[in-house]
């Protein structure tokens, strides 16, 4: 199975919104309504962020919001924030039964 | 509140199998889905596989010939098995729960274990 594909890197000041795009095909980010997010900081495991596309898990601020159109999902924060900069990685259900990841984009906050 | 901790050894000679144990604490370990996850230094996350409580397994397609997951829900615990190891599956292993019911999201994770292949 090939990785969903990721920017490797944005960047973005405080207070703006920012959108990280994970693009697969139509046997997976397409197909399905089963697109996670993670954030992961330096060191640390990765922490669910959006989980089935829209989702946000309980305690995930409000500024973090998900989307799909066609064979991509975005993940949106708004009013970034320096806390914000991590990795973060999209995974997706594939018509295989199988889970794929993103290759990851790293955020940098100016 | 759920908690998962990863152990096993963390240096492991080639061909040899990679073993690790996840023990699950702060409820019932039956009906969820587990999932083991790797990443190489400096590299991205890789999903190894999923197994649930009605023995329901899938796996990566590049690893599937070299890996078994089992849980032993009277310990609590999630297991990974993978032989023939090489450098290339040196990798921070973390093992992880999906609470979604679906099998589809990472939702609690364990801190990681770093397991090197070496001689």
């Amino acid at each position: 199975q090939s990785a969903l594909t990721q920017p490797a890197s944005v960047s973005g000041s405080p207070g703006q919104s920012i959108a990280f795009s994970c693009t697969g095909t139509s046997s997976d980010v397409g197909g399905y309504n089963y697109v996670s997010w993670y954030q992961q900081h330096p060191g640390k495991a990765p922490k669910l962020m959006i989980y089935e596309v829209t989702n946000r898990p309980s305690g995930v601020p409000d500024r973090f919001s998900g989307s799909k159109s066609g064979n991509t999902a975005s993940l949106t924060i708004s009013g970034l924030q320096a806390e914000d900069e991590a990795n973060y990685y999209c995974m997706s259900y594939t018509s295989s039964s199988t889970l794929v990841f993103g290759g990851g984009t790293k955020l940098t906050v100016l | 509140q759920v908690q998962l901790q990863e152990s096993g050894p963390g240096l492991v000679k080639p061909s040899e199998t990679l073993s690790l144990t996840c023990t699950v604490s702060g409820g019932s370990i039956s009906g969820y889905y587990y999932y083991w996850i790797r990443q190489p230094a400096g590299k991205g996350l890789e999903w190894i596989g999923r197994f649930n409580t009605r023995e329901f397994s899938d796996y990566n397609p590049s690893l599937k010939s070299r890996v078994t997951m089992s849980l032993d829900t009277s310990r609590g615990q999630f297991s990974l098995r993978l032989i023939s190891v090489t450098a290339a599956d040196t990798a921070v292993y973390y093992c992880a729960r999906d609470d979604t019911g679906i099998g589809s999201a990472a939702i609690y994770w364990g801190q990681g274990i770093l397991v090197t292949v070496s001689s």
